[in-house]
């Protein structure tokens, strides 16, 4: 069981727009910096979001990330077919001392 | 162009060693932290440790503690993940990350597949 808690399913029509929740607690996400990853199938993560809401260069700007408390949320606007991928949030744990991800989400375009 | 390259594929027997690596290139090996994640079939990704190039420093998730060996070479810019005794629970895809100050994995390798059967 994950530390950080994510839906395990998400899904959407092309154009929607769709939000991934995270969870986590007052060691984690309510004191640390979330980053959230992309897996497409058959590839390596892929960095989304850092620092709760930046976007790496190269990340279109229908990618959005949101903070509050000790929970997350990624946002998709505008969802493409080629979104279909798994997406996971992460944070440090100042209790583990280490980095936590949670459980992974995966999202289908209908 | 900023990379982390890992070791191919391995199939391996119960009971047996394996160590895996990990090549960054394209960037100061020593600056960052490099991490090991875990991604079991059909499952999420886990952290596995974590090590500093430049001084070893090294921090190992409680569930991984004992289990592998995290190190680097920093002279060949090459971080290793290695375990004594597999087992067909290790059979996994294992990748190596790049933590930068902000907290975020940036440059993740490729993976390596690691298959345990007897």
């Amino acid at each position: 069981q994950s530390v950080l808690t994510q839906p395990p399913s998400a899904s959407g029509t092309p154009g929607q727009r769709v939000t991934i929740s995270c969870s986590g607690s007052s060691s984690n996400i309510g004191s640390n910096t979330v980053s959230w990853y992309q897996q497409l199938p058959g590839t390596a993560p892929k960095l989304l979001i850092y620092s709760n809401n930046q976007r790496p260069s190269g990340v279109p700007d229908r990618f959005s990330g949101s903070k509050s408390g000790t929970s997350a949320s990624l946002a998709i606007s505008g969802l493409q077919s080629e979104d279909e991928a798994d997406y996971y949030c992460a944070a440090w744990d100042d209790s583990l001392n280490g980095p936590v991800f949670g459980g992974g989400t995966k999202l289908t375009v209908l | 162009e900023v990379q982390l390259v890992q070791s191919g594929a391995e199939v391996k027997k119960p009971g047996e060693s394996l160590k895996i690596s990990c090549k960054g290139s394209g960037y100061s090996f020593t600056t960052y932290w490099i991490g090991w994640v875990r991604r079991m079939p059909g499952k999420g990704l886990e952290w596995m440790g974590i090590i500093h190039p430049d001084d070893s420093d090294t921090r190992y998730s409680p569930s991984f503690q004992g289990q592998v060996t995290i190190s680097t070479d920093k002279s060949i810019s090459t971080a290793y993940l290695q375990w004594s005794s597999l087992k067909a629970s290790d059979t996994a895809m294992y990748y190596c990350v790049r933590r930068v100050p902000n907290g975020a994995f940036d440059i993740w390798g490729q993976g390596t597949m690691v298959t345990v059967s007897s």
